[in-house]
């Protein structure tokens, strides 16, 4: 069974501060994607990585999947209150070119 | 807007009641997705239609019955549902069956039974 685990599962912290989000399993996955989702919304897919050790970056948030494409990272600079939200991480099931796994997500909030 | 709308926004019903989600996406997507998310559990995959075709049936209770009369609406009928039931529940759309494709998803339903 594949289990995406993201860690911290909640984090709160001040304007301008830096952050990172993980997202671990003990499966192969050949794409992750981030999605952010805010209150009252569904995701919104961020990025999508597909080579091992790539790294995409989209402003402020920083996206690394993992040499062994086995896990993924989110870095945020500078956070900002706009960056409050739900994140979740997920990979493509293996089994299926439907699926997708979700890890639990994380919740960020940052205070102005 | 992401091009795939869900009603209601919010529905509250007793467990004898039978209700419907609806979920209809503009975007010429041939996939459909049913999700549910729970406190502080992961996204739950449910249902899975494409090209009006359920190829997805995630061991959901036969108290949730979806329905995928055309390629832009999916529909989750519910009857006699338990509290535990209680959830937002999400629709999706996807293009076609890639892996690495984008979903697209809908704000959801959020249910409460009581």
């Amino acid at each position: 069974t594949q289990l995406l685990e993201q860690s911290p599962q909640f984090l709160s912290i001040q304007e301008g501060e830096n952050l990172t989000v993980y997202c671990n399993s003990s499966s192969v996955f050949s794409s992750l994607q981030w999605y952010r989702q805010e209150p009252g919304e569904g995701p919104v897919l961020l990025v999508t990585v597909v080579t091992g050790g790539e790294v995409k970056k989209l402003k402020r948030l920083t996206f690394q999947f993992g040499d062994a494409r086995k896990d993924s990272s989110l870095h945020i600079t500078a956070a900002q209150p706009g960056d409050t939200g739900l994140y979740l991480c997920a990979g493509d099931g293996m089994d299926s070119s439907y699926k997708l796994i979700f890890g639990s997500g994380t919740r960020l909030l940052v205070r102005p | 807007e992401t091009g795939v709308t869900q009603t209601p926004r919010h529905l509250v019903m007793g467990m004898t009641n039978k209700k419907s989600l609806k979920c209809e996406q503009h975007l010429g997507h041939n996939a459909m997705y049913w999700y549910k998310q729970s406190a502080k559990k992961p996204l739950e995959l449910m249902f899975v239609y494409s090209l009006e075709e359920r190829v997805e049936n995630n061991s959901v209770p036969s108290r949730f019955s979806p329905e995928c009369p055309n390629s832009s609406h999916l529909f989750l009928h519910l009857h006699t549902l338990q509290p535990e039931d209680s959830a937002l529940y999400l629709c999706a759309s996807k293009a076609s069956g890639g892996s690495t494709d984008t979903q697209y998803f809908g704000p959801g339903t959020r249910l409460t039974v009581l």
